[in-house]
């Protein structure tokens, strides 16, 4: 069974912290990784897909992959409060691209 | 440009009846896929579709269905409904090509089976 793992949080920053957001992946042999963020009430909408080992930035996102620890994290720098919301890690173990693992997400808050 | 829509966005089915959920890509977009979310399980990945052929399926039961048609529009199925069939469905679209590909989710449509 491939499986995706967050912690489930909720995991609380104050305004302009930086939020720290991880998630394993069991699947050795997983292709790419996508964070997704959902507000309360809507649908998932793509932050940030990484392939390679290392770290990729998008303005005050980060993602950081290690495929030997199959592990992969979201940075959020000068957290926000608009950043309120649950994180959902996504992972394509090779099966058809539109197929995703999701693990449950990790609630984020921020304080102002 | 025009998101995913699905329709309808809200319904209330009773037990044992049967309900279809459509999803309209983003233009251009040739695979469509479908997920289930629920508070318990999350996000579980329900079947895909890219030129009217189904080309994965989860681990769901065969109650659950879908079609894709040749303008890449999409329609599930869930048959004899189940009180555990509430959920939001969530449908997204990705061109499919080579290299990245980025789903992107419609508003999905919530089922409440009474």
């Amino acid at each position: 069974q491939k499986e995706v793992e967050q912690n489930s949080g909720p995991l609380s920053v104050p305004e302009g912290a930086i939020a720290s957001l991880n998630c394993t992946y069991s699947d050795r042999g997983s292709q790419s990784f996508f964070w997704y963020r959902q507000y309360s009430g809507k649908s998932p909408e793509l932050i940030m897909f990484i392939y390679s080992n290392g770290d990729k930035e998008d303005g005050r996102f980060t993602a950081q992959l290690n495929k030997a620890s199959q592990y992969v994290s979201l940075l959020i720098r000068d957290s926000q409060p608009s950043d309120s919301a649950t994180y959902l890690c996504a992972v394509n173990s090779g099966g058809s691209q539109g197929n995703l693992i999701f693990g449950k997400g990790t609630k984020l808050s921020v304080k102002p | 440009k025009a998101g995913v829509t699905q329709t309808p966005r809200y319904l209330i089915k009773t037990r044992g009846q049967q309900v279809t959920l459509s999803c309209s890509p983003i233009s251009g977009h040739r695979s469509v896929s479908w997920y289930q979310q629920t508070p318990g399980q999350g996000l579980q990945f329900l079947f895909e579709y890219f030129s009217e052929t189904q080309r994965n399926k989860g681990n769901f039961p065969g109650r659950f269905s879908g079609r894709q048609f040749s303008n890449s529009r999409s329609e599930m199925n869930v048959s004899t409904l189940e009180l555990g069939d509430s959920a939001l469905y969530l449908c997204a679209s990705s061109l499919a090509n080579s290299g990245a590909n980025v789903l992107t989710f419609g508003a999905g449509s919530r089922l409440t089976v009474l």
